[in-house]
């Protein structure tokens, strides 16, 4: 069965610092890989998402994050933290069958401190 | 969430009360799902639709049912509720089960 693993649930940078969130993931087939954002009281919103064309995906905001099939990982980065990136992060892997269904990790919360 | 609304946005009910939350969609996306938001566990698998017509259980469906009522909406509804379903709902769509979805804002419930 499909499963993610978000390590570490905070991450604290400096405004400007780098940001990486790290998202292993277990599949058994080709999978499709996505991070989301949550904002304080809204919903998620799509990142980027991994299927199969390229390794090194670009999202929005700045964001891009890197399939890696020997390490089953898909951390996402972002070269210079902004103050407005402080949110919730979630990474997500479609589950098994034709169905869609997503297994989300647990999330990691991205402090940015001036 | 454009695209995605979500009836209503906060809801205060007592154990054993029922409710319904109502989900709709203008985006013409074939597949429709309930998630429940709870801190520390991500997002979790309540119930889905892969199409019209039908609905099947998800991570979580005990204590749940819902409806696909036509292509645009998919509610879910707590018959009996428990403090243990306090939680903050989403419902979200996609074009088909390899695509993306896309979240409505949410429905924050406490049941008291």
């Amino acid at each position: 069965a499909q499963s993610v693993t978000q390590l570490g649930s905070h991450v604290s940078v400096s405004e400007g610092a780098l940001v990486l969130l790290r998202c292993n993931y277990s599949s058994s087939v080709p999978p499709y890989l996505f991070w989301y954002v949550q904002y304080p009281n809204q919903g998620l919103q799509l990142l980027l998402k991994y299927t199969s064309a390229a390794t090194l995906v670009k999202g929005i905001n700045g964001f891009e994050a890197e399939f890696k099939k020997s390490e089953t990982s898909f951390h996402l980065t972002k070269p210079s933290a902004h103050m407005s990136d402080a949110a919730e992060y979630f990474c997500a892997v479609h589950g098994s069958g034709n169905t869609g269904k997503l297994i989300f990790g647990q999330g990691t919360t991205l402090q940015v401190k001036p | 969430n454009a695209g995605v609304t979500q009836t209503p946005k906060f809801q205060v009910l007592k154990t054993g009360q029922s409710m319904t939350l109502q989900c709709a969609q203008d985006m013409n996306h074939n597949s429709m799902y309930w998630y429940r938001q709870d801190p520390g566990m991500g997002l979790r698998l309540i119930y889905y639709s892969a199409s019209e017509g039908t609905t099947d259980k998800g991570e979580v469906p005990n204590g749940y049912n819902v409806s696909r009522l036509n292509k645009r909406e998919f509610s879910l509804r707590l018959e009996s509720a428990a403090p243990s379903q306090t939680s903050v709902y989403f419902c979200a769509i996609s074009v088909d089960y390899s695509t993306e979805q896309y979240f409505g804002p949410g429905t924050r419930l406490t049941v008291t």
